[in-house]
């Protein structure tokens, strides 16, 4: 059974801190991982990874991808309260592209 | 503007009274699906749509149907719902298949007494 596991479950940062938060993977075909941010409602896409080492970058959000350690990292350097959310990731790990794994997700706080 | 937009946003049902919580996309895109996410277990794939007329079973399917007549519907049926399937429920779209990038719909927060 494919399984995503997201760490740690929760954190508390103050704004401007940098933090890391971790995605590790076991499944059977891996394809790519995407990156979500979830606020009150609905979560929106940020990134999606499919080679190892090569780093996407959105603003103060950037992510990286080690196949080799089966993982993948989301960085968000000079926090800011609105970065506040739940953060999902998801492996697609099926051949035609149709199923998503998410994680349990990470929930951000960052106080001013 | 590019939405999902799926209705009711919140509903409180008593067992076995069938219900629909409608889904629709308005950016032609050929892949939709239903998610469902509860504490602890994060967003779990109910069923998904690869194209009109075309459906598959996701991670959770048992106690859910669903339909993709047209392009941009794609409604979630629970024929007799029971109060494990109280949950916040997800509709989401993507141009071609699961891992483009979805946008999601604002949820549907479903309470089954």
């Amino acid at each position: 059974e494919d399984k995503v596991v997201q760490s740690p479950l929760s954190l508390v940062v103050h704004e401007g801190d940098t933090v890391t938060l971790n995605c590790s993977y076991e499944v059977t075909n891996f394809r790519s991982l995407l990156w979500y941010k979830q606020e009150k409602k609905a979560p929106t896409f940020l990134f999606m990874l499919t080679s190892s080492g090569i780093e996407k970058k959105s603003g103060r959000l950037s992510s990286i991808l080690d196949k080799k350690e089966l993982s993948s990292i989301l960085n968000i350097t000079a926090t800011q309260t609105g970065d506040s959310a739940i953060y999902l990731c998801a492996v697609d790990a099926n051949n035609a592209g149709n199923m998503l794994t998410f994680g349990g997700g990470t929930r951000l706080m960052v106080k001013p | 503007e590019a939405q999902v937009t799926q209705n009711p946003r919140y509903l409180i049902t008593v067992t076995g009274k069938k219900l629909t919580v409608t889904c629709s996309q308005n950016m032609n895109h050929e892949y939709m699906s239903w998610y469902r996410q509860d504490p602890g277990l994060g967003l779990r794939q109910i069923y998904y749509s690869m194209n009109v007329e075309v459906t598959d079973k996701g991670d959770v399917p048992e106690g859910y149907k669903v339909s993709r007549k047209e392009k941009r519907n794609f409604p979630l049926i629970l024929e007799s719902p029971s109060p494990n399937q109280t949950s916040l429920y997800f509709c989401a779209s993507s141009p071609f298949a699961a891992n483009y990038g979805y946008t999601f719909g604002s949820g549907t927060r479903l309470t089954v007494v």
